[in-house]
């Protein structure tokens, strides 16, 4: 059973240019979140995602950022004209829901490390 | 301001000594989660406390939950070299399913 799979690992971008990074979650989870960690810092709630919906996206700063979670395919973090301040590692996690309830612990990708030049 | 602050910052200790690190946070909470994680990787689901438990182990983890202080620790028992990593406390803003995080503990076992 794959974990939460995110791509690609490490990516380089120079300011101004777009930057998408890519999670697919473990296998049966229909919940994704993303959160960005600055060097030495703990992780920042972005956004939570369900299956063609935002569920709360309080974290998602107003400009340049969006998600998505299409119905077929991985979540997608899109960040448009890359400021240098965007430079972070990235995390998607996931949940399940059991019996309609979605489930607390939340499973953890690798990660995908944005550099802007 | 910041929920789930972990303490101490950063701890350092010999093979085999049992390593302690406490998390505060300042709203009501559902639950409490411990994450590893590993320099320059993802994050280790370690353990999840409910807000009505006090007390839970899982290996050589154990892991307790103040809810009047808003606290909780962990405690690694008879640690290795293995378990050098930063840990995070994080929790859930009762109601919300986004995670909280601290700014977590590096832990440093030497041999």
């Amino acid at each position: 059973n794959a974990g939460v799979m995110q791509n690609p690992r490490h990516l380089v971008r120079r300011r101004g240019q777009e930057a998408r990074l890519r999670c697919s979650p473990m296998k049966g989870h229909s919940h994704v979140y993303w959160y960005r960690q600055l060097p030495e810092e703990g992780l920042k709630f972005m956004v939570y995602l369900q299956k063609e919906n935002i569920i709360d996206e309080s974290g998602m700063p107003k400009e340049r950022f969006s998600a998505e979670f299409p119905k077929e395919g991985p979540s997608i973090l899109r960040i448009q004209q890359v400021v240098r301040g965007d430079s972070a590692a990235y995390f998607c996690a996931s949940s399940r829901m059991i019996a309609g309830i979605v489930q607390e612990t939340q499973y953890f990708g690798p990660g995908t490390r944005l550099l802007v030049l | 301001s910041q929920q789930g602050e972990e303490d101490p910052q950063a701890l350092s200790i010999q093979e085999g000594e049992n390593a302690t690190m406490n998390c505060s946070y300042k709203t009501s909470i559902n639950n409490l989660q411990w994450y590893r994680q590993n320099s320059g990787r993802g994050l280790v689901h370690l353990i999840l406390i409910r807000s009505n438990e006090r007390e839970k182990h899982s290996g050589r983890l154990r892991v307790t939950l103040d809810t009047s202080k808003k606290s909780s620790s962990l405690l690694i028992t008879a640690s290795r070299a293995a378990d050098t990593a930063s840990y995070f406390c994080a929790t859930d803003e009762e109601g919300a399913q986004k995670l909280v995080f601290g700014q977590g503990t590096r832990l440093t076992i030497n041999p």
